[in-house]
């Protein structure tokens, strides 16, 4: 079964704290994602990456930043959390192939206080 | 730029109802459009899809047809099941103008409930 990982379900942090949220994915794509999911909004693409170490902005990539090391695994990072970036944040990757299906992860629900 | 609007939410129906979310696009060239479902506590996964113009997507009893003159692809099925509830988000991908790299314009999402 293929599958994209999410470290946490739930977190909760403290305004300034530097937070990382990673991902794994056992399908061996090319592409991941990183999108923030807000009642109302639907998800929105923080950053993705098309392939090791390569990394493009998305449309809310500010107080972001993403690392990607490894094919397999794909980092957000919040430099300084604040409490506007309380969300849920959804992980997903998808073949190189255009038009092809992406795979969700979990998420996870972050809380910043 | 691309965008997606789905019809708003919540929506609640009884079991062996009809349902129908609208969902219409603007996107450059010819994008290919999906429906996403995520159930409770999930993240989300592919319930349908259509890559060009007059193509049917269905999956699970659900249905959805890619309307290029009115650029729209609303969800359908025909007797909705409890186990239905969850919310729908329509998508589109586009490479107008070089790779899309998978990437997905979502719309809000649309909440489902169904009663018994």
């Amino acid at each position: 079964d293929v599958k994209v990982t999410q470290s946490s379900r739930y977190l909760v942090k403290r305004t300034g704290e530097k937070v990382f949220l990673e991902c794994v994915q056992d399908m061996d794509h090319e592409n991941m994602f990183w999108y923030r999911q807000d009642p109302g909004l639907g998800l929105r693409l923080i950053y993705f990456s098309y392939d090791v170490k390569m990394k493009e902005k998305g449309d809310i990539p500010e107080g972001y930043s993403v690392s990607r090391e490894k094919k397999e695994r794909f980092s957000l990072i919040l430099e300084s959390a604040s409490t506007n970036q309380t969300s849920m944040y959804l992980c997903a990757s998808s073949p190189i192939q255009e038009m092809s299906e992406a795979f969700f992860g979990q998420g996870t629900r972050l809380t910043v206080v | 730029g691309n965008s997606v609007t789905q019809m708003e939410g919540p929506v609640t129906l009884s079991e062996e109802a009809f349902l129908t979310i609208n969902c219409t696009y603007t996107a450059t060239g010819y994008p290919s459009l999906f429906w996403y479902v995520q159930y409770p506590g999930e993240g989300l996964q592919l319930l349908l899809k259509a890559t060009k113009a007059d193509d049917k997507g269905s999956n699970k009893g659900f249905e959805a047809t890619y309307r290029k003159e009115t650029t729209s692809f609303h969800l359908e099925k025909g007797s909705v099941q409890v186990s239905d509830s969850a919310v729908y988000f329509c998508a589109l991908s586009s490479n107008a103008g070089g790779t899309s790299y998978g990437k997905l314009t979502f719309g809000q999402g649309t909440i489902l409930t169904v009663h018994p």
